[in-house]
């Protein structure tokens, strides 16, 4: 069966500093893509990034950016310049590239982020 | 552009009712996915619907079952309510396999 694993329950981090949120997952798969969803009080998961697996290169999306470790089964999300708005769940998921669909997506229990000022 | 809208926002049952969910999918999109959200858990995939079929479904008992209508718009009904089935409930849509799913505010169910 195909998981995803987010070991840090809760996370905090200073205004203007970096944190890094861990995921791991399992699967025999090949070809899948990995996201990182941010979930807000309001309640709408928004996607935060996106990586295919057979891209080696690190997807970056402004102050996010992955680290993605294929063989490792890693793909954890590094947010810069951490700023007040980024407060909230974050929940990492993955589906296969086949037989999958973006709308059918397995995530992990996610990481609460909390900002200081 | 509207993106996905849910209604309602929240409602409460009592156990051994039946409830109806609604979701418009974003201007464009042709396939919609539900997911059921426990506090403090990560969503998981209820069943997805494409050409008014159902295409994939997770793990959830047959007391769930859904719809989707030819203007692409959903319905998610739950039958004899369960208190477990207390949950937010999120519709996804996205145009076909493999592009961005975007996600509706969720419709925050309780059962009594």
């Amino acid at each position: 069966a195909q998981t995803v694993t987010q070991s840090q329950p809760e996370m905090s981090v200073q205004e203007a500093e970096t944190v890094t949120l861990s995921c791991t997952y399992d699967t025999s798969e090949s070809d899948y893509y990995l996201f990182w969803y941010k979930q807000p009080p309001s309640r709408q998961m928004i996607l935060v990034i996106r990586q295919e697996a057979y891209k080696q290169q690190n997807a970056t999306e402004n102050r996010f950016s992955v680290n993605f470790q294929k063989a490792a089964k890693s793909f954890s999300l590094k947010i810069s310049d951490s700023q007040l708005g980024d407060a909230a769940m974050y929940f990492c998921a993955y589906v296969p590239t086949y037989g999958g669909s973006q709308g059918n997506l397995i995530f992990g229990k996610g990481t609460k982020l909390s900002v200081k000022p | 552009d509207a993106g996905v809208t849910q209604s309602p926002t929240h409602l409460i049952k009592t156990r051994g009712q039946q409830v109806t969910l609604r979701c418009s999918p974003k201007s464009g999109h042709d396939t919609v996915s539900w997911y059921q959200q426990a506090l403090g858990q990560g969503p998981q995939f209820i069943f997805q619907y494409y050409e008014e079929e159902e295409r994939q479904r997770g793990n959830f008992p047959d007391r769930f079952s859904g719809h989707q209508f030819p203007n692409y718009s959903s319905e998610l009904n739950v039958n004899a309510l369960l208190l477990g089935d207390s949950a937010l409930y999120l519709c996804a849509s996205n145009l076909r396999a493999n592009t961005e799913a975007f996600f509706g505010q969720g419709t925050r169910l309780t059962v009594v």
